[in-house]
């Protein structure tokens, strides 16, 4: 069974303090690796997608990483406009559709 | 405006009532879906369609309905809602080449 574990559960850092989200992931095969900003009250936003190890991709202040156990998102120097939820999420290889979510990391930016 | 929208965004029924979530997209994407999100579980797949009139199952279909007679509209239905149901629902659509899905607003559902 496909398993997302992310870590930790809620982050608060200062305005311009760097740091990393985890998503751990057990797949059989892996198609792909999502990472998703979630507002309060709002639908999740598409972040990155991650398809092999060794793969990077950057946004702004966001930059998704992937191996071949785990993705990082790392934040450098993040403004209160940062706070959200990120969820991970993984698609494993002849799994058709199927997304597996994490349970996501609270994050808040203070000033 | 273009892009995926659901409604109500929320509701209140009561137990033994049948409910009807709607969601529409205008990118014309093959594939739709339908998650519920709760404290402690993340989001997790009800239903999903691959195409008009054809639909499957995903993690936690029991007690929901769907149909799909129009590649832009993916209505749930509770048939007879219960108090586990209670929950916010996503629809989700992805086109037919990359696989990332594009997530509606969300509906909130109270089952009283």
């Amino acid at each position: 069974e496909d398993q997302v574990t992310q870590s930790p559960e809620a982050l608060r850092l200062q305005e311009g303090e760097s740091s990393s989200l985890n998503c751990s992931y057990t797949v059989s095969g892996l198609r792909g690796l999502f990472w998703y900003r979630q507002d309060p009250g709002k639908g999740p936003e598409f972040l990155f997608t991650l398809y092999s190890a060794g793969e990077e991709k950057e946004k702004e202040r966001l930059k998704a990483t992937l191996t071949k156990k785990e993705s990082f998102l790392h934040i450098t120097a993040p403004k209160p406009e940062d706070s959200a939820t990120y969820l991970c999420a993984v698609q494993p290889t002849g799994g058709g559709n199927k997304l597996t979510f994490g349970t996501g990391t609270q994050l808040k930016v203070e000033l | 405006d273009a892009g995926i929208t659901q409604s109500p965004r929320y509701k209140i029924t009561e137990t033994g009532r049948q409910v009807t979530l709607m969601c529409h997209q205008t990118w014309s994407h093959s594939y739709m879906f339908w998650y519920r999100q709760d404290l402690g579980h993340g989001l997790r797949l009800i239903y999903y369609s691959a195409a008009a009139d054809i639909t499957d199952k995903g993690e936690v279909p029991d007690g929901y309905v769907v149909s799909r007679s129009k590649t832009e509209n993916f209505p749930l239905t509770l048939e007879s809602a219960t108090r586990s149901q209670t929950s916010v629902y996503f629809c989700a659509s992805r086109g037919g080449g990359p696989d990332t899905q594009y997530f509606g607003p969300g509906t909130r559902l109270t089952v009283l």
